[in-house]
């Protein structure tokens, strides 16, 4: 079945350091993904999306993430973490028709 | 553009009442999503819509839930009667070209006592 992984529902860092979020997706065909976060009381905000061409992606706020075919990846990254990251992120797919499949969110915590 | 917008914000009733949540997808978008958001369950989809046509409405918990689209600029979720279960943050969202991202409404927060 197709679905979306995020490992970790919770993951801490401090300022400074760098954020790694994790998704991995299951279909024999390779998705359009997105990165999604989701502010406090607030509706999900695109943060990148890959679809076809450079498999690195760069989006809002310093974020960017890397889509990796073999290993059916597209881990979140910023390298210096700031108090304002703080939020829940969400993975998603669409696997070729109009719905996306979330994954199920990490909620990210920095660390003064 | 204003984006998706969705009232009211917040909702308060009592269990038995009718609740209706509105939204107004971005212009010019053709697919419409409903959403629900709970602490237990993550984010659900509920139904989705393409050139105000209902596609799939196969997250639609109970019959008590229905969905209209009478037009490209419009949209309602309807729970009747609403129970305290229903309780959660409902987002709407609408989308243009298909497989395209989702654009988020800010939600409506309904609280069922």
């Amino acid at each position: 079945a197709q679905s979306v992984t995020q490992l970790g529902s919770h993951v801490s860092v401090s300022e400074g350091a760098l954020v790694l979020l994790r998704c991995n997706y299951s279909s024999s065909v390779p998705p359009y993904l997105f990165w999604y976060v989701q502010y406090p009381n607030q509706g999900l905000q695109l943060l990148l999306k890959y679809t076809t061409g450079a498999t690195l992606v760069k989006g809002i706020n310093g974020f960017e993430a890397e889509f990796k075919k073999s290993e059916t990846s597209f881990h979140l990254t910023k390298p210096s973490a700031h108090m304002s990251d703080a939020a829940e992120y969400f993975c998603a797919a669409n696997f070729g028709n109009e719905k996306l499949t979330f994954g199920t969110g990490t909620r990210l915590t920095i660390i003064p | 553009d204003a984006g998706v917008i969705q009232s009211p914000r917040h909702e308060v009733t009592e269990m038995g009442q009718e609740v209706t949540l509105r939204c107004k997808p971005i212009s010019g978008h053709n697919s419409l999503f409903w959403y629900r958001q709970t602490m237990m369950r993550g984010l659900e989809l509920l139904i989705y819509f393409n050139n105000n046509v209902p596609i799939d409405d196969s997250g639609m918990p109970e019959d008590r839930f229905s969905a209209k689209m009478p037009n490209a600029s419009f949209s309602t979720l309807k729970i009747q009667p609403s129970e305290p279960r229903d309780s959660a943050v409902y987002f709407c969202a609408s989308g243009r070209i298909r497989g395209d991202e989702q654009f988020f409404g800010p939600g409506t927060r309904l609280t069922v006592l």
